[in-house]
Order: C-alpha cells, then structure tokens, then sequence
C-alpha cells in the first residue's frame, strides 16, 4: 500500500462550526505533515509530526489543531475558521531516515470552504 | 520573499519532444531538491531528487540537472508524452532539516500530440 488517503475530499463549513479533516497511510512512515494549498500557490507547510510528536508548528493559528493519534493517523480539527482559510489541503508522509527524512508521499487533499 | 521561483508558469511541448522546467532558488543552505508532478485533483506525486553532491540525476525519461553555482536547478523530459501534463513543482530543503520543503510556484505542462 503506497497510498496516503485523505477524508472528507470536500468540505463546506461555516465559521462556527468544528470540523476535522484525516489523513492516513499504511506505509510504515513515521513522519507526517499538513500543508496548505492556496490557488495558483505552492504548498506551504503548517505542521510536521515525527514518532507521533509535534516536531515543526510553522506558526500556525491556533484554530487549527492537529492530532497524531498513532503512526497511521493524522487528524486536523478546525474551528472557528474564517473564509481565508479557504484551501487544499494537503496531508504527506515519509520515512525518517539517517540524517533527516525522505520524500514525502502525498495525499489527494481536502478542498475546504470557509462560508 | 519566494526562495524557490519557476518563472515560467507555463509550458506547452510538441508530442515526442524534450520539455524542460526551470527552478531558481536563493536559499545557499539547500542542498536537496526534489521534482512533484500534480494533477488537478490530486496531491503531488513525487518525481526525482538530487543532492547538491551531485549534478545530475537520472530516472527513465526523466533526469534533473543542478548547478550550484547558478542556484539553478533543471527537470528535462524526453520523450514528452500526452501523460505528461500536469502542474510540476521544484522544491528545496537543507539536507539536516528535510521536514520543511519549500515549494516554487509551480510550471504547467501541456503535451500535445
């Protein structure tokens, strides 16, 4: 399996609600990432989990949460989001290997919109 | 400030023909770059990587050249083929920090038979 899934595909939330979007490979990586995909922008990264532990936070607002349930698993909660926030996004993987961690496999992404 | 530019935003190549994307970065502190290729709809598909210790890399019809001394990497694709088509990504990192890949904007293939 060398596939990173990504769920829900789509997402219409309003700026009260509370959602989370997850992420989950089967790959054996134990380094997973979010990233933020404007249009006509390239991806930006929010944040980096390596062994399960928060190891990057690219000074991301604190109304998104992230969450490392396990090796497999990574889930992004949102709340209170504004229509800025608007984006793909993306979720990776990779092998951490001797001297840092190697290509990083990516999921198809969740479009959200912030109404 | 952009570290990594693809100033070309498109790119359209003949069926059969060489395409080749550019990538300029300014960050010295990179040494490994990485080429993705995304399809609408889908997350970037990893391509072909080089080490600054190293000038080219090769991988089927595809091979990426470096010139450190330019902060100018390149991706050449022979030959092009419909397939092809697609958003592809240059992005960079310093080898002990692999985690942050930065991203350029991005060059849009088109093939055409």
């Amino acid at each position: 399996d060398t596939e990173v899934t990504q769920t829900p595909k789509h997402l219409v939330m309003g700026m009260t609600n509370k959602k989370s979007l997850k992420c989950e490979q089967h790959m054996g990586h134990r380094a997973m990432y979010w990233y933020k995909q404007k249009a006509k922008k390239p991806p930006e990264l929010m944040f980096v989990y390596s062994y399960e532990k928060l190891s990057i936070n690219e000074s991301v607002p604190s109304r998104f949460s992230p969450e490392c349930p396990n090796s497999s698993l990574l889930n992004l909660h949102l709340h209170a989001l504004q229509p800025e926030d608007s984006a793909l996004y993306l979720c990776a993987s990779s092998q951490v290997i001797a001297g840092g961690l190697g290509e990083q496999f990516f999921g198809p992404g969740t479009r959200l919109t912030v109404l | 400030d952009q570290q990594v530019k693809q100033n070309s935003p498109s790119l359209s190549v003949q069926e059969g023909r060489i395409s080749i994307l550019n990538c300029d970065y300014t960050n010295s502190m990179f040494d490994y770059f990485l080429w993705y290729k995304k399809y609408p709809a889908e997350g970037p598909t990893f391509l072909i990587s080089i080490s600054s210790i190293k000038d080219k890399n090769e991988d089927g019809r595809f091979t990426v050249f470096l010139n450190k001394s330019a902060k100018h990497l390149s991706l050449h694709i022979v030959p092009s083929q419909p397939g092809d088509s697609a958003v592809y990504f240059c992005a960079a990192s310093r080898a002990y920090n692999t985690d942050k890949l930065i991203f350029g904007t991005g060059t849009r293939l088109q093939v055409f038979p």
